[in-house]
């Protein structure tokens, strides 16, 4: 049990949908991180919050829009997606951002297929 | 650029040691991390490194040389439950976590 959970855990949708991937972290944490995982790359960091406020914003496709309503949520939104965008989605968090040693704490993942 | 590099894949028997290198070239340096992760679950905190030298916890230990940009991963008395991904992450000088691609270990009885 890691604190942090994700649904859904699968996810298929056509490239006209529209969804969303929700993060929960019960850790009390203070920074929640979404990154993208494909195979055989490095993760890729897509958004940073921290305090509820959007601290990093790494070159993602304005069809992923991100949405921290407080400290303990993180959303991800998608529309109109590409079949490239089919990868593993990790939710992460961690106790503060911008700290050395400050490990992160991953949810368990979305799988999106885009179609 | 700023770069991290493992190898894709090992293989080990079990009850055997392994050992899982990486090379890091970042702008400037605040720790680095090894994870775990088993296929189709979230990556796990193994070790943290922000000093030279070696620390150990257990079954798992990890060594980090700052002046060679190298750390490895070192894994005793195999087990089967051992075979999964190792992510090794750096801490940039703006605090920003880079990962390499991960090393896939495969344990063979």
């Amino acid at each position: 049990e890691t604190g942090v959970t994700q649904t859904p855990r699968h996810l298929v949708m056509g490239m006209t949908n529209k969804k969303s991937l929700k993060c929960e972290q019960h850790l009390g944490h203070n920074a929640m991180y979404w990154y993208k995982q494909s195979a055989k790359k490095p993760l890729e960091l897509m958004f940073v919050y921290s305090l509820e406020e959007r601290v990093e914003n790494n070159s993602v496709p304005s069809r992923f829009s991100p949405e921290c309503p407080n400290s303990s949520h993180l959303f991800l939104h998608l529309h109109t997606l590409q079949p490239e965008d089919s990868a593993l989605y990790l939710c992460a968090s961690s106790q503060d951002w911008g700290t050395s040693g400050s490990e992160q704490y991953f949810g368990p993942g979305t799988r999106l297929t885009v179609t | 650029g700023q770069n991290i590099d493992q190898p894709t894949e090992m293989t080990a028997t079990e009850g055997a040691i392994v050992q899982i290198n990486c090379t890091y070239q970042t702008s400037g340096f605040n720790g680095l991390f090894w994870y775990q992760q088993h296929a189709g679950e979230a990556p796990t905190f193994l070790s943290y490194n922000v000093l030279d030298g070696l620390e150990e916890k257990g079954r798992f230990s990890s060594f980090l040389s700052r002046s060679k940009g190298y750390s490895y991963l070192l894994l005793k008395e195999l087990q089967m439950k051992d075979s999964a991904s190792y992510l090794c992450a750096v801490t940039d000088s703006n605090y920003q976590l880079i990962w390499g691609a991960g090393t896939k270990l495969i344990i063979k009885p």
